[in-house]
């Protein structure tokens, strides 16, 4: 066990659908990072949140949104859902500062996965 | 072209022999990460390297920032090693926050 926990770990769903996949950073952990790793795609950043603000954006759709709550769980929204969506979405979390220089960068922690299927 | 790029892409290699995995990227980092993923999917981060070298058991991993590349070596391998190496560059923070820039991974099977 990673310390960080998500859910669900298998969903599916249908076009056009909408889902909420939820994590929980380890604790102690204030960033919370999303990341997409599709067959064709491999892995790619989505959103980071550091202390419930938004820190910086990758390749998210517009389709997708995130937040963090003040209890530092995260959601990833996921609407009118695509095949193409279908992918494992990881969330990971670290114990990275608000920006605190250009080398400091914690190891990241990386829940199991939610495996999306869109059907 | 990628920012990041792994090579091999795929390594069969005999229990015991010693892998040797690269990665060469294209930008100015703050940090570039060794990920480890098994096949069931999950995803453990084996070193975070700003400089030089870190050893981790069986475990090395090595960064030449002049030249932008890393390598990653496992040593005296066993089949339990058998995963998808993935090498990942941290963007400086102000450029682009924490955001994570990913190599295509390497497929390693150890045969006992």
């Amino acid at each position: 066990d990673s310390g960080v926990t998500q859910t669900p770990k298998h969903l599916i769903t249908a076009t056009g659908q909408r889902v909420t996949l939820r994590c929980s950073p380890r604790s102690g952990d204030l960033s919370v990072y999303w990341y997409q790793q599709s067959l064709d795609q491999g892995l790619q950043f989505l959103i980071q949140y550091y202390n419930g603000e938004e820190r910086a954006k990758g390749n998210i759709l517009e389709r997708f949104s995130a937040q963090q709550f003040p209890d530092l769980h995260s959601e990833l929204n996921l609407s009118s859902l695509e095949l193409g969506d279908s992918a494992l979405y990881f969330c990971a979390s670290s114990s990275d500062g608000p920006g605190t220089g250009a080398f400091l960068a914690n190891v990241l922690t990386f829940g199991a996965g939610s495996r999306l299927t869109v059907l | 072209k990628n920012e990041v790029e792994q090579s091999p892409q795929n390594l069969t290699a005999q229990e015991g022999e010693f892998i040797t995995i690269n990665c060469s990227y294209s930008v100015g980092i703050s940090a570039l990460h060794w990920l480890q993923q098994h096949p069931g999917g999950g995803i453990v981060s084996l070193f975070m390297l700003s400089s030089g070298k870190k050893k981790h058991g069986r475990l090395i991993a090595t960064i030449n920032i002049q030249e932008k590349h890393s390598s990653l070596h496992i040593t005296a391998s066993h089949p339990r090693d058998s995963a998808v190496y993935i090498c990942a560059v941290r963007l400086p923070v102000r450029a682009a926050g924490n955001k994570l820039t990913f190599g295509g991974g390497t497929r390693v099977l150890v045969k006992p």
